[in-house]
């Protein structure tokens, strides 16, 4: 069966630091992959998809980047962090469009606290 | 760029009672999905129903997609339904899946 990690669970951060949070997929390949930011209390805004190695589309213009090394490994990543990166990010796949169902499968997320 | 939108944002009910939870979209999607965010941050997964009518136990779902709206029906609640509802929606000839901004629950014993 498929599952998806994610790590850290929380973290907290000082602002200006750098940001790595990385998530990886078991038991699938070739999926598309989904990076989502939950403020406090709101809904999810979608980051960032991938649809393969190297193939990153970016939804939201921010001081936020991912990144697709392997074919089931998206990491999201931060040069400088800002107040308003924190968040609970979630990570999340569906099988490529290949004619099976696309039902969406989430990670147990990260809370991200910067300070 | 599409619009889902989800209502009522907030509800109360006492336990036992009934509730529909409705998302409306405003253009043509390839699927649709129910999500319950539980009170430590995970999503589960509810129904993925691009079309048609789903039943499991207490919940249901019904979209019907040519009218642009789901509906999601919870039946005899319980204090362990309360959280937050989403719906997903991935758009026609993207892979962009976008949410809705929710419905919070809240059962009361």
């Amino acid at each position: 069966s498929q599952t998806i990690h994610q790590w850290p669970a929380t973290l907290v951060q000082p602002v200006g630091s750098p940001l790595s949070l990385e998530c990886t997929v078991e038991g699938t390949s070739n999926p598309n992959l989904y990076w989502y930011r939950q403020a406090a209390g709101r809904g999810l805004q979608l980051l960032f998809y991938s649809v393969g190695i190297g193939q990153i589309s970016s939804e939201v213009p921010q001081n936020l980047s991912a990144s697709r090394p392997q074919d089931r490994q998206f990491i999201l990543s931060s040069k400088k962090l800002l107040l308003s990166d924190s968040g609970f990010y979630l990570c999340a796949w569906t099988n490529a469009r290949t004619g099976a169902t696309y039902e969406q499968y989430f990670g147990p997320g990260t809370r991200l606290t910067v300070t | 760029g599409i619009q889902v939108e989800q209502s009522p944002p907030d509800l109360i009910l006492q336990e036992g009672a009934n509730s529909t939870l409705r998302c409306n979209f405003s253009d043509s999607v390839n699927n649709l999905q129910w999500f319950h965010q539980n009170p430590w941050g995970q999503l589960i997964n509810l129904f993925y129903i691009p079309s048609g009518t789903k039943q499991n136990g207490r919940l249901s779902a019904t979209t019907v997609a040519t009218e642009r709206y789901s509906l999601l029906y919870i039946s005899s609640s319980q204090t362990t339904d309360s959280g937050v509802y989403f719906c997903a929606v991935e758009l026609s000839g993207d892979d962009k899946i976008i949410f809705g901004k929710g419905t919070r629950l809240h059962i009361l014993p």
